[in-house]
């Protein structure tokens, strides 16, 4: 699997948008981009998936340049329950081999 | 809650003795997963269930951690011999397979302290 790379921390203010980048420069082709977050003492929490096309859901909305070699994870009205470790994992189709590599994320902090 | 669970929620142990973690995934959910999480890391995959199939486990998977699924539905992992390096949350997960765009669902975790 493409290895990924993102910022340690980010801050937010509440009510603004987050907008999370990494960076997958080795991604290829039949690789998605996969963006889970984890809640402090909980376990991850699936947010948005994509391969290249923009995709949006009631959580987030996923950019993906169109080399694919970065996206940016945005979350519109960022409140202060966002705050987690957000870790984007570039992976194969599902229903092969599916198995989750995590880094280390980025703690997103929203404060009020 | 993701419909997953996972029990007991915390377990401390001496080291040498053996342990046994539960994971009850969603009911539909064919594919289980194991995966280990260590302060400040992301989680590590273990070993995974298709059914009742293991089809794949790591290298940090040593002899002395053995998982179980029978007849497909909740899954057990047990240690052996604990280590203070066993010391970590352990994580279940489940999913649907052959889905498109199927996301895996992460229970609470069970946290393991080795004394």
């Amino acid at each position: 699997d493409a290895k990924t790379t993102q910022p340690t921390s980010m801050d937010c203010a509440e009510g603004r948008a987050a907008n999370l980048p990494c960076n997958h420069s080795t991604i290829s082709g039949n690789e998605y981009v996969y963006w889970y977050r984890q809640i402090h003492s909980q376990g991850p929490q699936y947010i948005i998936h994509g391969l290249k096309n923009n995709e949006t859901n009631e959580m987030a909305s996923l950019i993906i340049t169109e080399d694919r070699k970065s996206s940016t994870l945005i979350l519109p009205h960022a409140t202060l329950r966002d705050t987690a470790v957000y870790y984007c994992i570039v992976n194969q189709l599902p229903g092969s081999n599916y198995k989750l590599t995590f880094g280390k994320g980025t703690l997103l902090t929203v404060n009020p | 809650d993701t419909g997953v669970s996972q029990n007991p929620r915390h377990k401390i142990t001496k080291r040498g003795q053996n342990v046994t973690f539960r994971c009850d995934p969603i009911s539909e959910h064919n594919r289980l997963y194991w995966y280990r999480q260590t302060l400040g890391q992301g989680p590590e995959f273990l070993t995974y269930f298709q059914n009742e199939a293991q089809l794949e486990k790591s290298r940090l998977l040593s002899d002395r951690f053995s998982a179980e699924r029978p007849k497909g539905s909740f899954s057990t992992l047990e240690i052996q011999r604990t280590e203070q390096g066993d010391s970590a949350m352990y994580l279940c997960a489940s999913s649907l397979v052959p889905q498109w765009g199927t996301e895996q669902y992460f229970g609470p975790g069970t946290r393991l302290t080795v004394t």
